[in-house]
């Protein structure tokens, strides 16, 4: 299936410092979603975007979808100690049926 | 309002067993997906349901595994036999329709296949 490549792939950064990170594909797609997982847990919502060059926040979250359709980004602003999971990018096709499909994920950790 | 639940939460089964997962969607949601996560890897689709029928299969392994939803609102994920590569996180999901973006997601069951 499709394969969304994360990068950066895992993150150790302090707290209270700003965090990047982003999603790349070699297919177009309608709609990116932004998703954290924590441990035994299943993903959670975080930011969705439909537009190209849409920006969208979600209090200290910010995404942005590419121009190209092809990426997306991710930034946490002012890390804080729960900010700590793993984030997923997913990507969704309109004419695949709706499939979402998932990144391979970006470990965060931040330390106190 | 009740999340997507799952249950088991975990399961340890030896190989060549059968195994079976339940899943019970946010009441009103119509879709229902079921997602294979690896360790370090984010979900991937098995099958989709819009309401009992399985509208999208096609990376179901069927020689082993099957899903049914015969009423439109719970749905059960069996493995039977399983093999020591099954073992991962088996996600639900669920959405009010399937064309929104928005899917919720249960804790999971975590299989270990020995």
């Amino acid at each position: 299936g499709q394969q969304l490549n994360q990068s950066p792939q895992s993150m150790f950064i302090q707290e209270g410092e700003d965090v990047s990170m982003n999603c790349t594909s070699s297919s177009i797609f309608n709609t990116w979603l932004w998703y954290k997982q924590d441990p035994g847990e299943g993903p959670v919502l975080l930011i969705a975007l439909y537009k190209a060059g849409e920006l969208t926040s979600n209090g200290r979250l910010t995404a942005q979808f590419g121009i190209t359709r092809k990426d997306s980004f991710l930034n946490i602003s002012a890390s804080i100690p729960s900010d700590v999971g793993i984030y997923f990018c997913a990507g969704q096709k309109k004419n695949t049926g709706n499939q979402f499909y998932f990144g391979t994920g970006t470990s965060l950790t931040v330390i106190p | 309002e009740a999340g997507v639940v799952q249950s088991p939460r975990y399961k340890i089964i030896e190989k060549k067993q059968p195994v079976a997962f339940w899943c019970n969607p946010i009441s009103g949601h119509n879709t229902l997906y079921w997602y294979l996560q690896n360790l370090g890897q984010g979900p991937e689709l098995l099958i989709r349901y819009e309401n009992e029928e399985a509208v999208d299969d096609s990376q179901l392994p069927k020689d082993r595994f099957s899903a049914e939803r015969l009423k439109g609102v719970d749905s059960t994920l069996k493995i039977q036999p399983a093999e020591l590569g099954d073992s991962a996180v088996y996600l639900c999901a669920s959405s009010l329709y399937a064309d929104t973006d928005t899917q919720y997601f249960g804790p999971g069951t975590r299989l270990t296949v020995l």
